[in-house]
């Protein structure tokens, strides 16, 4: 089946830089992919939609200078927490839509989980 | 807007019993529903959907759900439970015919005993 590369799987920064998560899917086109976030014991909460070529669609509360979706390629979508501060620290899931076949088959990465310091 | 609820965070079960997840949602449009699994250090893997049809949804690894419109519920099952099957598990809502991204539940931890 499909397959979504997630990476880094964890990741450990001080306070005030910036983490680039990637998401790659690896053996279709993505031209849609959605970035979530997850607290422990929590549900998954949308926090953007990407789409190749254009910018991202936030959620409401999703601050979008703080985290910096691109998808500069049709395999390829980054989020990058600027600034991070220990509130940011959360596991963070990406997602892409295989255009092959019906519209609802999402596929997941393995999620990075994002401790800030 | 739709909403997910998992009423169970957390369900122990000993190996070879079978188990209920539940998942109760609410939506003022019809629905698509999903179950996720996901293992350890893993991602999402789709276990079964309803999108429409028979309301009795067959899924991978066993598993079966069974959409209750009258009771917005769409609880997972499985007769009989393997150790493997320990995994956080994800009740998922997309409105139906729209854009297909889905809301999440807050994830139920099935725990499998030996």
């Amino acid at each position: 089946g499909a397959v979504v590369s997630q990476h880094p799987s964890r990741v450990i920064c001080k306070s005030g830089t910036s983490v680039k998560i990637e998401c790659r899917s690896l053996d279709f086109q993505a031209t849609t992919m959605f970035w979530y976030r997850q607290f422990p014991k929590q549900s998954l909460m949308l926090m953007a939609t990407s789409n190749e070529g254009s910018k991202a669609t936030y959620e409401q509360g999703v601050e979008k200078d703080k985290f910096l979706i691109n998808h500069a390629s049709l395999t390829l979508s980054t989020l990058t927490v600027t600034s991070a501060h220990p509130e940011d620290s959360s596991f963070y899931i990406c997602s892409a839509r295989d255009p092959r076949g019906t519209n609802e088959k999402l596929f997941f990465g393995s999620g990075t989980q994002l401790s800030v310091l | 807007a739709q909403s997910v609820t998992q009423l169970d965070s957390q369900v122990p079960v000993f190996e070879e019993a079978p188990v209920e997840l539940r998942c109760n949602y609410s939506s003022s449009v019809s629905v698509y529903l999903f179950w996720y699994v996901q293992y350890p250090n893993q991602g999402l893997q789709l276990l079964l959907k309803y999108l429409s049809g028979s309301t009795l949804v067959k899924g991978i690894n066993g598993f079966e759900a069974e959409f209750n419109k009258s009771q917005t519920s769409f609880h997972l099952r499985k007769p009989s439970v393997h150790i493997s099957d320990t995994a956080e598990y994800f009740c998922a809502v997309s409105e139906g015919g729209g854009s297909y991204i889905p809301t999440f539940g807050r994830g139920t931890s099935l725990i499998v005993h030996p």
